[in-house]
C-alpha cells in the first residue's frame, strides 16, 4: 500500500531556534498534502492544505510565518517551525493524497514529536 | 459544515468482549465516513470508510462499521476484543468530492482488560 514517511519521528529544540520535518510520499505523486497538530488527548488538528508548486492555505488562526510549509515536488512537503517557543510543543502529522484521488486515498506519516525546552 | 462526535473519551472492555466505538456526524452534503487508529506515537492507520455504497462496511483486523443514515451514525464494532486492539481510534467525516479535509472526532482511547 501507499506510503508516507514522515521525519524525524521526535526532535528536541531549544526555544528560539527553527525545526523542518518533512514528509514524504514513497510511491505515489501527492498533490496534496496535509498538516496536522495533535495535543494530548484532543482530536487532529488541520493547519493547513499544501498544495504541490503553490501557497498553502492556512486554517484560521494558524500563523503561516511561523510554520512555513514548502511543497516544491510531487513527493516532498517540509514544515518549517520558526522560532519555535514551548508552546509549540506538539506532536505533529502529515498526511498525503494521492494524485486525482479522495480522501478514500488519503495516507498519514507516523508523524513528529516536538518538544521545545 | 462537517462534523462528527465521539461518545465517550475513553472505553474498557475485557479481552474476548464486544467493542462498540460510537460516532455520529452531522453533514449538510452525502458524506464518507471513516475509522482510523493510533497506537502511541504513530501517525493514523485507516481502519475503513464509507464510500457510499455498502452500507456494512468491513475494514482490518476484524473491525467493522454501520452507516445508518436515519441515525446519523456510523458505529465501529468488533466482535472480540485482543489486547492488541488497546488504541486510540478517531472517527472522520468529509464531503464526497474529495477536494476538503477530513473532520476529525476528539478520539475514543479502547483499553483491553485481560
Amino acid at each position: 500500500g501507499a506510503v508516507v514517511s514522515q521525519h524525524p519521528s521526535r526532535v528536541i529544540c531549544k526555544s528560539g531556534t527553527s525545526v523542518k520535518i518533512e514528509c514524504r510520499s514513497l510511491d505515489f505523486q501527492a498533490t496534496t498534502m496535509f498538516w496536522y497538530r495533535q495535543f494530548p488527548k484532543k482530536s487532529l488538528m488541520l493547519m493547513a492544505t499544501s498544495n504541490e508548486g503553490s501557497k498553502a492555505t492556512y486554517e484560521q488562526g494558524v500563523e503561516k510565518d511561523k510554520f512555513l510549509i514548502n511543497h516544491a515536488s510531487l513527493t516532498l512537503s517540509t514544515l518549517t517551525v520558526t522560532s519555535a517557543h514551548p508552546e509549540d510543543s506538539s506532536f505533529y502529522i502529515c498526511s498525503a493524497r494521492d494524485r486525482g484521488g479522495s480522501n478514500e486515498k488519503l495516507f498519514f506519516g507516523s508523524g513528529t514529536q516536538l518538544s521545545v525546552l | 459544515a462537517q462534523s462528527v462526535t465521539q461518545l465517550g473519551s475513553h472505553v474498557s472492555v475485557s479481552e474476548g468482549a464486544l467493542v462498540l466505538l460510537r460516532c455520529n456526524y452531522s453533514s449538510s452534503v452525502p458524506p464518507y465516513l471513516f475509522w482510523y487508529v493510533q497506537y502511541p506515537n504513530q501517525g493514523l492507520q485507516l481502519l475503513l470508510k464509507y464510500t457510499s455504497a455498502a452500507t456494512l462496511v468491513k475494514g482490518i483486523n476484524g473491525f467493522e462499521a454501520e452507516f445508518k443514515k436515519s441515525e446519523t451514525s456510523f458505529h465501529l464494532t468488533k466482535p472480540s476484543a485482543h489486547m492488541s486492539d488497546a488504541a486510540e481510534y478517531f472517527c472522520a467525516v468529509s464531503d464526497q468530492t474529495g477536494a476538503n479535509n477530513l473532520f476529525f472526532g476528539t478520539g475514543t482511547r479502547l483499553t483491553v482488560i485481560p
